[in-house]
């Protein structure tokens, strides 16, 4: 999992609550991502960061809302407009837009919404 | 659209068996292709790439791809399987993103079993 941690490993929150997932990089990687993983469907990408201070919107944004403050965190919020927040959340990092493009993985997050 | 596909959902092979996971992929331009692995409730962990040059890419664990650029796949292979090697495999390429930057987009993901 390399030097990305994700906190906590779980996380339970009833319907209607908002929640931060936390991921932490030491890699001094430029690019940060948020993916979503679900049975079957491998890995959606939620948001992405190329740079410190900005973000992009990535394939299923809706009902989720991110910050980039800080090169090393890029922390996740799932908001109680996410309809199905259920799922494993993965964090990855690259060295940036010019790199050989592979990303490297947290641990990963399983929020469960009840 | 730049995607890739894995067309089976599972893999059983015997142990010290040679091992194939397939990847077929679609992209305009030349592909970027990824393998990565993926444990119990864990993250993903890069096993190899093919950006360019040799068309049999050698990564971790013993694992390499066999790029086919006529066939437009990527799979992965093993001469000998191991139990430990049981795990979610997922294939992805590069897209890039506009703006600047890019993106992976996975694959569905195999789930390899290696029985005894």
């Amino acid at each position: 999992d390399g030097g990305i941690t994700q906190s906590p490993k779980y996380l339970f929150r009833k319907e209607g609550q908002n929640v931060t997932l936390s991921c932490e990089q030491n890699l001094n990687h430029d690019a940060m991502y948020w993916y979503r993983q679900d049975p079957g469907q491998g890995l959606r990408l939620i948001y992405y960061s190329q740079i410190v201070n900005d973000f992009q919107k990535g394939d299923i944004a809706e009902g989720y809302s991110v910050s980039r403050e800080k090169k090393e965190s890029f922390p996740l919020t799932v908001t109680s407009a996410q309809k199905n927040p259920t799922a494993f959340y993965l964090c990855a990092s690259s060295t940036g837009p010019f790199s050989s493009y592979e990303q490297y993985f947290g641990p990963g997050t399983r929020l469960t919404v009840t | 659209a730049q995607s890739v596909a894995q067309p089976e959902d599972q893999v059983n092979v015997a142990e010290g068996n040679p091992l194939t996971v397939k990847c077929t992929y679609s992209v305009s331009g030349n592909p970027y292709l990824f393998w990565y692995v993926q444990y119990p409730n864990r993250g993903l962990q890069f096993l190899l790439k093919y950006i360019t040059g040799d068309n049999l890419v050698k990564g971790s664990y013993g694992f390499e791809a066999e790029f086919n650029k006529s066939q437009t796949s990527f799979h992965l292979k093993k001469p000998s399987a191991l139990v430990s090697d049981s795990a979610l495999y997922f294939c992805a390429v590069r897209v890039p993103l506009t703006g600047g930057g890019n993106k992976l987009t996975f694959g569905t993901g195999t789930q390899l079993k290696v029985e005894l």
